[in-house]
């Protein structure tokens, strides 16, 4: 069972349409974060957020901490081709062991020219 | 943020032998990070590897195949021993300077087993 979904998996538009990318679990998280990676490349981190009902915008993207701290969305409004890529929420939270991330799924976007 | 390398950046290997993976750090981080990526999937935590103490490792993950190394406060390894074909995948390395809620990652290594 994962710990994070991600919704949708897959999603392919045309270059200019907007979109929303879903990140969910039935666990609090201190953080959220989200990444994209491209082919060949390491996840680059977009943003983080902490508090519950959190907005972040960064130029086109906005980012939303759901108020219980369970939650994120990603929205991209006007996508570009260079916005392809896998997008992927990862959590953190402390264990007995110290503070650990889990990663969702992640969701495959492909923006078509 | 830290700037991250990894070496190799990519390898072929044969059956049955091992690699060692290098991660090096531009800064002093306290938590280091493995992951493995298979083809079109997530990141897996392999294990957590902090400076001064053994490694802890997630489930599914043992030392005898995943030895880590963590010398000093900017480096750490990771061996992949006994490799079979299973274990071609993406590893990467992450680091979270400032013992918070961001990780980093490095730009990973590509490991084919034949």
């Amino acid at each position: 069972t994962q710990l994070l979904e991600q919704s949708p998996q897959f999603l392919s538009i045309q270059e200019g349409e907007n979109l929303t990318v879903y990140c969910n679990s039935s666990s609090v998280f201190s953080s959220l974060q989200w990444y994209r990676q491209e082919p060949g490349e390491g996840p680059v981190l977009l943003v983080t957020v902490v508090t519950g009902g959190e907005v972040k915008k960064l130029k086109r993207l906005t980012f939303q901490f759901g108020d219980a701290r369970k939650d994120s969305s990603l929205h991209i409004t006007a996508a570009q081709p260079g916005d392809t890529g896998l997008y992927l929420c990862a959590g953190a939270r402390w264990d007995n062991y110290g503070q650990n991330f889990v990663f969702g799924p992640g969701t495959r976007l492909s923006v078509l020219p | 943020s830290a700037v991250i390398s990894q070496k190799p950046s990519r390898d072929i290997c044969q059956r049955g032998t091992s690699l060692t993976i290098q991660c090096q750090v531009d800064s002093q981080v306290t938590m280091m990070f493995w992951y493995r990526q298979q083809p079109g999937q997530s990141l897996t935590l392999i294990a957590t590897a902090n400076q001064g103490s053994e490694a802890t490792y997630e489930s599914g993950f043992v030392i005898d195949k995943f030895p880590i190394s963590r010398p000093n406060l900017t480096f750490s390894t990771l061996t992949v021993s006994n490799m079979s074909p299973e274990d071609s995948s993406i590893y990467l390395c992450s680091v979270d300077p400032q013992g918070g809620e961001t990780q980093y990652f490095g730009p990973g290594t590509r490991l084919l087993v034949l």
